[in-house]
Protein backbone atom coordinates (compact mmCIF):
# COMPACT_ATOMS: atom_id res chain seq x y z
CA UNK A 1 0.00 0.00 0.00
CA UNK A 2 1.27 3.21 -1.03
CA UNK A 3 1.78 5.83 2.56
CA UNK A 4 3.95 8.19 3.74
CA UNK A 5 4.29 7.13 7.43
CA UNK A 6 5.35 8.93 10.46
CA UNK A 7 6.55 8.59 14.09
CA UNK A 8 5.71 8.69 16.45
CA UNK A 9 2.82 9.94 16.02
CA UNK A 10 2.05 11.80 19.88
CA UNK A 11 5.42 12.96 21.76
CA UNK A 12 5.38 15.04 24.85
CA UNK A 13 8.61 16.00 25.57
CA UNK A 14 10.30 18.73 27.68
CA UNK A 15 12.46 21.97 26.60
CA UNK A 16 15.67 21.64 25.68
CA UNK A 17 15.95 17.51 25.16
CA UNK A 18 16.52 16.99 21.12
CA UNK A 19 14.08 14.93 19.66
CA UNK A 20 14.00 13.50 16.06
CA UNK A 21 10.40 13.30 13.78
CA UNK A 22 11.00 10.06 11.08
CA UNK A 23 9.02 10.34 8.26
CA UNK A 24 9.32 7.60 5.56
CA UNK A 25 7.49 7.02 1.57
CA UNK A 26 7.51 3.68 -0.31
CA UNK A 27 6.46 5.56 -3.25
CA UNK A 28 9.75 6.60 -4.59
CA UNK A 29 8.99 10.06 -4.67
CA UNK A 30 11.64 12.77 -5.16
CA UNK A 31 9.85 15.58 -3.03
CA UNK A 32 9.10 15.69 0.27
CA UNK A 33 8.06 18.53 2.77
CA UNK A 34 7.35 19.37 6.36
CA UNK A 35 4.81 21.08 7.80
CA UNK A 36 3.62 22.38 10.99
CA UNK A 37 -0.22 22.63 11.88
CA UNK A 38 -1.78 25.29 14.06
CA UNK A 39 -5.09 26.41 14.76
CA UNK A 40 -6.05 29.80 13.07
CA UNK A 41 -2.41 29.28 10.97
CA UNK A 42 -3.40 26.32 8.82
CA UNK A 43 -0.25 24.72 7.10
CA UNK A 44 2.99 26.35 7.32
CA UNK A 45 6.62 24.25 5.04
CA UNK A 46 9.27 24.35 7.16
CA UNK A 47 11.37 22.45 5.02
CA UNK A 48 11.29 20.69 1.96
CA UNK A 49 13.41 18.39 -0.32
CA UNK A 50 13.79 18.12 -3.97
CA UNK A 51 15.93 14.82 -3.83
CA UNK A 52 18.41 13.13 -1.84
CA UNK A 53 20.78 15.71 -0.45
CA UNK A 54 19.16 18.47 -1.88
CA UNK A 55 16.80 20.49 0.83
CA UNK A 56 15.78 23.89 1.93
CA UNK A 57 13.93 26.21 3.92
CA UNK A 58 10.29 26.53 3.75
CA UNK A 59 8.11 29.54 5.29
CA UNK A 60 9.04 28.33 9.21
CA UNK A 61 12.36 26.93 9.40
CA UNK A 62 13.65 28.56 13.04
CA UNK A 63 14.64 25.78 15.43
CA UNK A 64 14.64 22.82 13.02
CA UNK A 65 16.71 21.17 11.01
CA UNK A 66 15.92 17.97 8.18
CA UNK A 67 18.36 15.62 5.88
CA UNK A 68 17.89 13.67 3.04
CA UNK A 69 20.42 10.92 2.61
CA UNK A 70 18.19 8.52 1.47
CA UNK A 71 15.39 9.34 -1.13
CA UNK A 72 12.70 7.27 1.41
CA UNK A 73 13.14 8.99 4.26
CA UNK A 74 13.35 12.93 5.69
CA UNK A 75 13.30 13.13 9.81
CA UNK A 76 12.60 16.06 11.28
CA UNK A 77 15.04 17.32 13.74
CA UNK A 78 14.21 19.66 16.85
CA UNK A 79 17.93 20.25 18.23
CA UNK A 80 16.74 22.24 21.42
CA UNK A 81 12.66 22.14 21.11
CA UNK A 82 11.23 24.84 22.78
CA UNK A 83 6.93 25.31 23.83
CA UNK A 84 6.29 27.46 20.60
CA UNK A 85 6.90 24.36 18.94
CA UNK A 86 4.34 22.65 19.96
CA UNK A 87 2.14 21.81 16.86
CA UNK A 88 0.40 19.20 14.81
CA UNK A 89 3.29 18.02 12.09
CA UNK A 90 2.56 16.79 8.98
CA UNK A 91 6.07 14.76 6.45
CA UNK A 92 4.00 15.01 3.01
CA UNK A 93 5.55 13.44 -0.03
CA UNK A 94 4.68 13.98 -3.78
CA UNK A 95 5.88 12.14 -6.99
CA UNK A 96 7.98 15.57 -8.32
CA UNK A 97 7.71 19.10 -7.51
CA UNK A 98 5.27 21.39 -5.86
CA UNK A 99 2.89 20.73 -8.51
CA UNK A 100 2.02 16.98 -8.19
CA UNK A 101 -0.64 15.54 -5.66
CA UNK A 102 0.72 15.88 -2.02
CA UNK A 103 0.58 12.68 -0.03
CA UNK A 104 0.62 13.51 3.43
CA UNK A 105 1.72 11.45 6.90
CA UNK A 106 -0.82 10.88 9.79
CA UNK A 107 0.38 13.41 11.38
CA UNK A 108 2.72 13.45 14.61
CA UNK A 109 1.18 15.92 18.10
CA UNK A 110 4.28 17.53 19.97
CA UNK A 111 3.90 19.11 23.25
CA UNK A 112 7.01 20.86 24.59
CA UNK A 113 6.40 21.50 27.95
CA UNK B 1 6.82 34.70 -1.83
CA UNK B 2 3.41 33.73 -2.82
CA UNK B 3 0.44 34.42 -0.20
CA UNK B 4 -3.09 32.47 -0.30
CA UNK B 5 -5.62 33.92 1.39
CA UNK B 6 -8.89 31.63 1.95
CA UNK B 7 -12.59 32.96 3.16
CA UNK B 8 -14.77 32.22 4.92
CA UNK B 9 -12.38 30.98 8.03
CA UNK B 10 -15.44 28.86 9.21
CA UNK B 11 -19.16 28.21 6.73
CA UNK B 12 -21.97 26.03 8.43
CA UNK B 13 -24.94 25.44 6.00
CA UNK B 14 -27.78 22.72 6.04
CA UNK B 15 -28.10 19.41 4.62
CA UNK B 16 -28.40 19.86 0.79
CA UNK B 17 -27.52 23.60 0.32
CA UNK B 18 -23.92 24.48 -1.82
CA UNK B 19 -21.00 25.90 -0.35
CA UNK B 20 -18.43 28.39 -1.62
CA UNK B 21 -15.08 28.92 -0.53
CA UNK B 22 -12.86 31.04 -2.11
CA UNK B 23 -9.09 32.24 -2.40
CA UNK B 24 -6.94 34.51 -3.91
CA UNK B 25 -3.41 34.84 -4.78
CA UNK B 26 -0.49 36.84 -4.96
CA UNK B 27 1.76 35.34 -7.48
CA UNK B 28 0.45 35.66 -10.71
CA UNK B 29 2.94 32.92 -12.14
CA UNK B 30 1.18 30.51 -9.96
CA UNK B 31 -0.62 27.87 -12.19
CA UNK B 32 -1.49 25.18 -10.10
CA UNK B 33 -4.16 25.28 -7.43
CA UNK B 34 -4.92 22.26 -5.43
CA UNK B 35 -7.74 22.01 -3.00
CA UNK B 36 -7.21 19.48 0.28
CA UNK B 37 -9.91 18.19 2.77
CA UNK B 38 -8.89 17.42 6.14
CA UNK B 39 -11.71 15.51 8.53
CA UNK B 40 -11.44 15.64 11.98
CA UNK B 41 -8.01 14.02 13.33
CA UNK B 42 -6.95 12.72 10.24
CA UNK B 43 -4.42 14.01 7.50
CA UNK B 44 -5.35 16.42 4.92
CA UNK B 45 -6.19 14.49 1.26
CA UNK B 46 -6.70 16.14 -2.39
CA UNK B 47 -9.49 16.19 -3.60
CA UNK B 48 -9.56 18.50 -6.50
CA UNK B 49 -6.90 20.54 -8.40
CA UNK B 50 -7.05 22.75 -11.37
CA UNK B 51 -4.51 24.07 -13.34
CA UNK B 52 -3.87 27.58 -15.22
CA UNK B 53 -4.84 25.82 -18.87
CA UNK B 54 -8.77 25.63 -17.68
CA UNK B 55 -11.50 27.80 -15.77
CA UNK B 56 -13.30 25.26 -14.12
CA UNK B 57 -13.30 21.69 -13.55
CA UNK B 58 -15.84 19.41 -11.80
CA UNK B 59 -16.00 15.63 -10.18
CA UNK B 60 -19.12 14.96 -9.05
CA UNK B 61 -20.38 17.17 -6.67
CA UNK B 62 -17.77 19.22 -5.87
CA UNK B 63 -16.08 22.06 -8.45
CA UNK B 64 -13.40 24.56 -8.71
CA UNK B 65 -13.26 27.49 -10.95
CA UNK B 66 -10.35 29.75 -11.46
CA UNK B 67 -10.01 33.26 -12.95
CA UNK B 68 -6.04 33.70 -13.76
CA UNK B 69 -6.93 37.69 -14.64
CA UNK B 70 -8.13 38.24 -11.12
CA UNK B 71 -5.87 35.36 -9.05
CA UNK B 72 -8.90 33.88 -7.65
CA UNK B 73 -10.18 30.44 -7.50
CA UNK B 74 -13.09 29.07 -5.86
CA UNK B 75 -14.46 25.38 -4.18
CA UNK B 76 -18.04 24.48 -4.92
CA UNK B 77 -19.78 21.94 -3.07
CA UNK B 78 -23.11 21.04 -3.92
CA UNK B 79 -25.65 18.83 -2.36
CA UNK B 80 -23.68 19.37 0.87
CA UNK B 81 -23.97 16.15 3.19
CA UNK B 82 -22.98 15.42 7.03
CA UNK B 83 -20.28 13.82 5.77
CA UNK B 84 -18.58 17.09 3.88
CA UNK B 85 -18.02 18.17 7.01
CA UNK B 86 -14.10 18.77 7.33
CA UNK B 87 -11.56 21.88 6.92
CA UNK B 88 -10.39 22.75 3.85
CA UNK B 89 -7.86 24.08 2.20
CA UNK B 90 -6.58 25.91 -0.61
CA UNK B 91 -2.90 26.41 -1.85
CA UNK B 92 -1.25 27.54 -4.93
CA UNK B 93 2.18 26.62 -6.48
CA UNK B 94 4.09 27.23 -9.60
CA UNK B 95 4.68 24.84 -12.18
CA UNK B 96 8.66 24.31 -12.25
CA UNK B 97 11.15 22.59 -10.99
CA UNK B 98 11.56 24.93 -7.82
CA UNK B 99 8.12 25.44 -6.74
CA UNK B 100 6.19 25.00 -3.17
CA UNK B 101 3.10 24.71 -2.15
CA UNK B 102 1.70 27.36 -0.35
CA UNK B 103 -1.21 27.08 1.82
CA UNK B 104 -4.68 29.01 2.57
CA UNK B 105 -5.34 29.67 6.41
CA UNK B 106 -8.53 26.58 5.78
CA UNK B 107 -12.00 27.04 5.98
CA UNK B 108 -14.05 24.73 8.98
CA UNK B 109 -17.18 23.55 6.62
CA UNK B 110 -20.10 22.27 9.18
CA UNK B 111 -23.02 20.80 7.24
CA UNK B 112 -26.22 20.33 9.87
CA UNK B 113 -28.32 17.19 9.35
Amino acid sequence: EAQVTQNPRYLITVTGKKLTVTCSQNMNHEYMSWYRQDPGLGLRQIYYSMNVEVTDKGDVPEGYKVSRKEKRNFPLILESPSPNQTSLYFCASSLSTGNTEAFFGQGTRLTVV
Amino acid sequence: GENVEQHPSTLSVQEGDSAVIKCTYSDSASNYFPWYKQELGKRPQLIIDIRSNVGEKKDQRIAVTLNKTAKHFSLHITETQPEDSAVYFCAATLNSGYSTLTFGKGTMLLVSP
